[in-house]
């Protein structure tokens, strides 16, 4: 059983499209991360949300407490922006999803 | 860079030993995580230390053991090495306790394999 389920498991892109990467979870939580892990397998904390919206430059992340669903959006992507984006939330535990990776084509 | 340092950067080993991973959190920071990232199993949380103190555990399996010493770094000690060990380990560090609150910062990880 797992609890954060991520879609799509792969994302392929042409640069300059709209991104969204979806994560749903089946836990109390008390914060959900998304994380950024580039091919030389470096992590990144992108954002740490417990509620809203949050924006870094054409990155923006949403949640929905009620619907225990979280977005990830890339605006303009660039083949910068290929990675894999993990999402993990935190309650009494720490549970990750199995990753996204995109790939984004110039 | 995060600031948070691991060594060594690759490790191999036999199934059977032992081994010591070694982290050092950025500057100011008190409380590590360990993790460990597997192709089968993805990331999973072993254990976080707060200012020396075991704050909280996860998945992490009685062969394994961490402490973190008096000035911060942390070590995490892996025993009877199996093939399933082999993995990625990656320490952060936050400023803080709780993981719920506190930006955590990723160390660049130690890839562990046992042949």
């Amino acid at each position: 059983k797992n609890e954060v389920e991520q879609s799509p498991q792969n994302l392929t892109a042409q640069e300059g499209e709209f991104i969204t990467i979806n994560c749903s979870y089946s836990v109390g939580i008390s914060a959900l991360h998304w994380l950024q892990q580039h091919p030389g397998g470096g992590i990144v904390s992108l954002f740490m949300l417990s509620s809203g919206k949050k924006k870094h430059g054409r990155l923006i992340a949403t949640i929905n407490i009620q619907e225990k669903h979280s977005s990830l959006h890339i605006t303009a992507s660039h083949p910068r922006d290929s990675a894999v984006y993990i999402c993990a939330v935190t309650g009494n535990q720490f549970y990750f999803g199995t990753g996204t990776s995109l790939t984004v084509i110039p | 860079d995060s600031g948070v340092t691991q060594t060594p950067k690759h490790l191999i080993t036999a199934t059977g030993q032992r081994v010591t991973l070694r982290c050092s959190p950025r500057s100011g920071d008190l409380s590590v995580y360990w993790y460990q990232q597997s192709l089968d199993q993805g990331l999973q949380f072993l254990i976080q230390y707060y200012n020396g103190e075991e704050r909280a555990k996860g998945n992490i399996l009685e062969r394994f053991s961490a402490q973190q010493f008096p000035d911060l770094h942390s070590e995490l000690n892996l025993s009877s090495l199996e093939l399933g060990d082999s993995a990625l380990y990656f320490c952060a560090s936050s400023v803080a306790a709780s993981w719920s609150t506190n930006e955590q910062f990723f160390g660049p990880g130690t890839r562990l394999t046992v042949l």
